[in-house]
C-alpha cells in the first residue's frame, strides 16, 4: 500500500484528454516536496515525463502536463495517441518514511 | 550515447547473496546521485536505495535496510547493489536510475536502465 494513491486504471479514446491523479498527505506532497511523473511500458526502461511538479524534460511533448495543489498532484494527457498506452507513476519524498516513494501506478488504456 | 546498463541478475535460493552492477556512459557519472528501483511481478515501482555523487551518503528503503548495500566506483563509472539474506519477496526487476535535482528530497530519476531480473526461489 503506497502512501501516494493513484487510480488503478484510466481510459480514453484517441484525441481525448485524460487525467491521472496522485493523492498524498502532509508528509509528502502536502509538505511541498516535488512530484515527478514517469511513463513505463513493462520490459522497457521507465521514462521521466514531468519533474518538479510541472516541468517537461527535453523531448517530452507538450501534450503531457503536470500540476499540484495541496496534498494532490495530477498528470494531464491531451490529444491521446495509441502510443500513450502505458503505466504511469507519480513519485515524491515522504518525511515520515525518510524515503522516496512511488504511487501504485495507473494503467492507461487508449480505446 | 547516454545510457545505463545493468549486469545480469539471476536465480538465487532464499538466504543467498547476489551483486548486481550498473555501468554508466555518456555523462559525468561522478556528478550525480544514483539509485536502484525495483518492480516485483504484478506490482508497481518501489524505490530501493540511493547513493550520493561522492558515495558519502547512502539511503535505503526499510524493506531492504540491513540486507542490501549500495556502493559506487566513480573511476569505473559503475554503481553496485549487494543483495544479502535474499527472500522470495525480493524477486523483481531491478532498475538502475540516475538522479536529478538540487535538493535531495526533490530528486527525480531522469535516466533508467532496462533492468535486470533477480529471482529468489528454492
Amino acid at each position: 500500500q503506497s502512501v501516494l494513491t493513484q487510480p488503478p486504471s484510466v481510459s480514453g479514446a484517441p484525441g481525448q484528454r485524460v487525467t491521472v491523479s496522485c493523492t498524498g498527505s502532509s508528509s509528502n506532497v502536502g509538505a511541498g516536496y516535488a512530484v515527478h511523473w514517469y511513463q513505463h511500458l513493462r520490459g522497457t526502461a521507465p521514462k521521466l515525463l514531468i519533474y518538479e511538479d510541472y516541468n517537461r524534460p527535453s523531448g517530452v511533448p507538450d501534450r503531457f502536463a503536470g500540476s499540484k495543489s495541496g496534498t494532490s498532484a495530477s498528470l494531464a494527457i491531451t490529444g491521446l495517441q495509441a502510443e500513450d498506452e502505458a503505466d504511469y507513476y507519480c513519485q515524491s519524498y515522504d518525511s515520515t518514511l525518510s524515503s522516496w516513494v512511488f504511487g501504485g501506478g495507473t494503467k492507461l488504456t487508449v480505446l | 550515447e547516454v545510457q545505463l546498463l545493468e549486469s545480469e541478475g539471476g536465480l538465487q535460493q532464499p538466504g543467498g547473496s547476489l551483486r548486481v552492477s550498473c555501468a554508466a556512459s555518456g555523462f559525468t557519472f561522478s556528478s550525480y546521485a544514483m539509485s536502484w528501483v525495483r518492480q516485483a511481478p504484478g506490482k508497481g515501482l518501489e524505490w530501493v536505495s540511493t547513493i550520493s555523487s561522492n558515495g558519502g551518503g547512502t539511503f535505503y528503503a526499510d524493506s531492504v535496510k540491513g540486507r542490501f548495500t549500495i556502493s559506487r566506483d566513480n573511476s569505473k563509472n559503475t554503481q553496485y547493489l549487494q543483495l544479502n539474506s535474499l527472500t522470495p519477496e525480493d524477486t523483481a526487476v531491478y532498475y538502475c536510475a540516475k538522479g536529478r535535482g538540487w535538493k535531495m528530497q526533490d530528486w527525480s530519476f531522469d535516466l533508467w536502465g532496462r533492468g535486470t531480473q533477480v529471482t529468489v526461489s528454492s
